[in-house]
């Protein structure tokens, strides 16, 4: 059981570049996540979903875009990036009226 | 914004010794979940809390709601290497599935 998967495992890229961070889930949960961890800090929410076609911000979202035509898949896309999007990125997943939230094993990006 | 403090923000203490760790926020929580994640791993939860006033343990690990629902502690006896990390509470409100997570406490267990 592979669980919350996220490609790729780390990245660096050049400012006003694009990319996508891919986030996959084989346990069949509707909601999906994507926080952002910056060095010694907490979590922050940037988007998430409910279930396939339904997105929502979260605390953070500027600079990013969601898509969910999947169940399964739940993909970041940062359309120029900047400096201040250096950080390492977690996809999570959970059922409806379940707490737990499982997450992946994070995407390490570094915008220079 | 809703914010969760935890306290302290970093702990290094010697193997065997006991810890406690803080999360305190000025809101009500529908319940309370507390993280452990390891360098270059995602969060994994240990446990939730759901009742105000709850004590659950899990071995060494003892985790206390708050009455008022608002804080929680985590107390760890006889620490272990192993138990090295960054601890994370994170908070659901009622109604909404999404999570707030506290700011951590990095743990060091020195051998």
């Amino acid at each position: 059981n592979a669980g919350v998967t996220q490609t790729p495992k780390f990245r660096i890229l050049k400012i006003g570049q694009s990319m996508t961070l891919q986030c996959t889930q084989d346990m069949n949960h509707n909601y999906m996540y994507w926080y952002r961890q910056d060095p010694g800090m907490g979590l922050k929410l940037i988007y998430y979903s409910v279930g396939a076609g339904i997105t929502d911000k979260g605390e953070v979202p500027n600079g990013y875009n969601v898509s969910r035509s999947t169940t399964e898949d739940f993909p970041l896309r940062l359309e120029l990036a900047a400096p201040s999007q250096t950080s390492v990125y977690f996809c999570a997943s959970s059922s409806p009226g379940r707490y737990e939230q499982y997450f992946g094993p994070g995407t390490r990006l570094t915008v220079t | 914004t809703q914010l969760l403090e935890q306290s302290p923000q970093f702990l290094s203490i010697q193997e065997g010794e006991n810890l406690t760790v803080y999360c305190n926020s000025s809101s009500v929580f529908s319940s309370l979940q507390w993280y452990r994640q390891e360098p270059g791993e995602g969060p994994v939860l240990l446990v939730t809390v759901v009742t105000g006033g709850e004590v659950k343990k899990l071995k060494r690990l003892t985790f206390q709601f708050g009455d008022a629902r608002k804080d929680s502690s985590l107390h760890i006896t006889a620490a272990q290497p192993g138990d090295t990390g960054l601890y994370l509470c994170a908070g659901a409100y009622f109604g909404n599935e999404k999570l707030t997570f506290g700011t951590g406490t990095r743990l060091t267990i020195i051998p």
